[in-house]
């Protein structure tokens, strides 16, 4: 019954490395979400996007960029991971509105 | 700009009581509001929608309650179970429906046997 996956729960990577992460839903849904969050931070949006191809930055894009080429998938890129991107990256999925909002398990990412 | 304030930050309770958590946020021209569960290390589950045009909506032994025009809402559950305990966050849009969301950074409860 999972609906939205990411590809990976932990992750541990060098400092500037390119990083990707995957998120791929499998609800028809039209937007796509990845948030990050930290202890005392909350979460916080860095991309959105509403159709394929289609994104708009969030609170804290610096950093991040996003590929959406297809609509299930929507893929998150550190272009060049530095340590204060160590988080937690959740992505999530959810048709008009805010109606059936479902997030994927997470992705635990340690830039080392 | 649209903030989602969460008190407790956290509550211990012993099994078997009635909580209450509460979220307030500061424009109220919203659509809905959502209660979401957090699992320590895990994504988010919705629990409930509330639509504008709704006092309450209930699941299970969880009922949420929206007041629009004081810019609050309470999640209660009832008789708790260790299996409740969790972080619980509450998320309204950015702006009217918008399907970007703004969220509290939630309340960590602990439901001892």
């Amino acid at each position: 019954d999972v609906k939205v996956t990411q590809s990976s729960r932990y992750l541990v990577k060098r400092t500037g490395e390119k990083v990707f992460l995957e998120c791929v839903q499998d609800m028809d849904h039209e937007n796509m979400f990845w948030y990050r969050q930290d202890p005392g931070l909350g979460l916080r949006l860095i991309y959105f996007s509403y159709d394929v191809k289609m994104k708009e930055k969030g609170d804290i894009p610096e950093g991040y960029s996003v590929s959406r080429e297809k609509k299930e998938r929507f893929s998150l890129i550190l272009e060049s991971a530095s340590t204060n991107q160590t988080s937690m990256y959740l992505c999530a999925s959810t048709g008009q509105g805010a109606y059936g909002y479902t997030f994927g398990s997470g992705t635990r990412l340690t830039v080392v | 700009k649209q903030e989602v304030t969460q008190i407790p930050a956290a509550l211990s309770v012993p099994e078997g009581e009635n909580l209450v958590l509460n979220c307030s946020f500061t424009d109220s021209a919203i659509y809905n509001l959502q209660w979401f569960r957090q699992d320590p290390g895990k994504g988010l589950t919705s629990l409930l929608l509330i639509q504008s045009s709704q006092r309450e909506q209930t699941s299970g032994r969880l009922n949420a309650s929206l007041d629009k025009s004081s810019g609050r809402s309470t999640l209660y559950i009832a008789a708790s179970q260790p299996g409740d305990s969790a972080t619980y966050l509450c998320a309204v849009p950015l702006q009217g429906g918008s399907e970007k969301l703004v969220f509290g950074k939630g309340t960590k409860l602990t439901v001892n046997p």
